[in-house]
């Protein structure tokens, strides 16, 4: 059981290159979601699946684009980096406790993106 | 104003002393999470709680759902808890507001 794997940890790309972070759960979660982590805020979300075949933005999605074909997997595509997306970036799973529960949360390890 | 507020921002206390971090959030909540993140970066979740109280190990948690206010309360603190503490609000949906995070360190 190897929980939520991110891959890469680090990447350096160059202005105007694009790119996919790789996120797998083998916890069969429902709930999927990328955050960047930038100096001084908080972690924000930028977009998130409840489920295979549906994906919605979260409160950052320009620059940004998902996928979710089968529940484990949930990439994030940077079409064309910006300076602007230098960042540490954290997908996470989740299940609901109950329908109206809170969710239970496992981070990846992170991946270390620098744009030139 | 944030939704999720976290005080203080920083904290530097000596190996043996009791700990407490605030967290107040301004949003309904269904749960509030408290998360730690060591120096390497990974995060870990410590508590997810909508009510009254949770205890594992030398961490408490608390909330009070009416001043809308949640501590996290480190006891005989060592130099391992030094870590990056986040509380985030969870509302109706999957979707979670975090804080900025509370930095620690232990000195020994």
């Amino acid at each position: 059981n190897a929980g939520v794997t991110q891959t890469p940890k680090f990447q350096v790309l160059k202005t105007g290159q694009s790119m996919t972070l790789q996120c797998a759960q083998d916890m069969n979660h429902e709930y999927m979601s990328w955050y960047r982590q930038d100096p001084g805020m908080g972690l924000r979300l930028i977009h998130y699946s409840v489920g295979a075949g549906i994906t919605d933005q979260g409160e950052v999605p320009n620059g940004y684009n998902v996928s979710r074909s089968t529940t484990e997997d949930f990439p994030l595509r940077l079409l064309s980096a910006a300076p602007s997306q230098t960042s540490v970036y954290f997908c996470a799973s989740s299940y609901r406790t109950s329908p109206s529960g809170a969710n239970v949360l496992t981070f990846g390890a992170g991946s270390r993106l620098t744009v030139l | 104003k944030n939704e999720v507020e976290q005080s203080p921002q920083n904290l530097t206390a000596q190996e043996g002393e009791f700990i407490t971090i605030n967290c107040s959030y301004s949003v309904g909540i269904s749960a509030l999470h408290w998360l730690q993140q060591h120096p390497g970066g990974g995060i870990v979740s410590l508590f997810m709680l909508s009510s009254g109280k949770k205890k594992h190990g030398r961490l408490i948690a608390t909330i009070n759902i009416q001043e809308k206010h949640s501590s996290l309360h480190i006891t005989a603190s060592h130099p391992r808890d030094s870590a990056v503490y986040i509380c985030a609000a969870q509302g109706g949906s999957e979707k979670l507001v975090f804080g900025k995070g509370m930095k620690l360190t232990v000195n020994p």
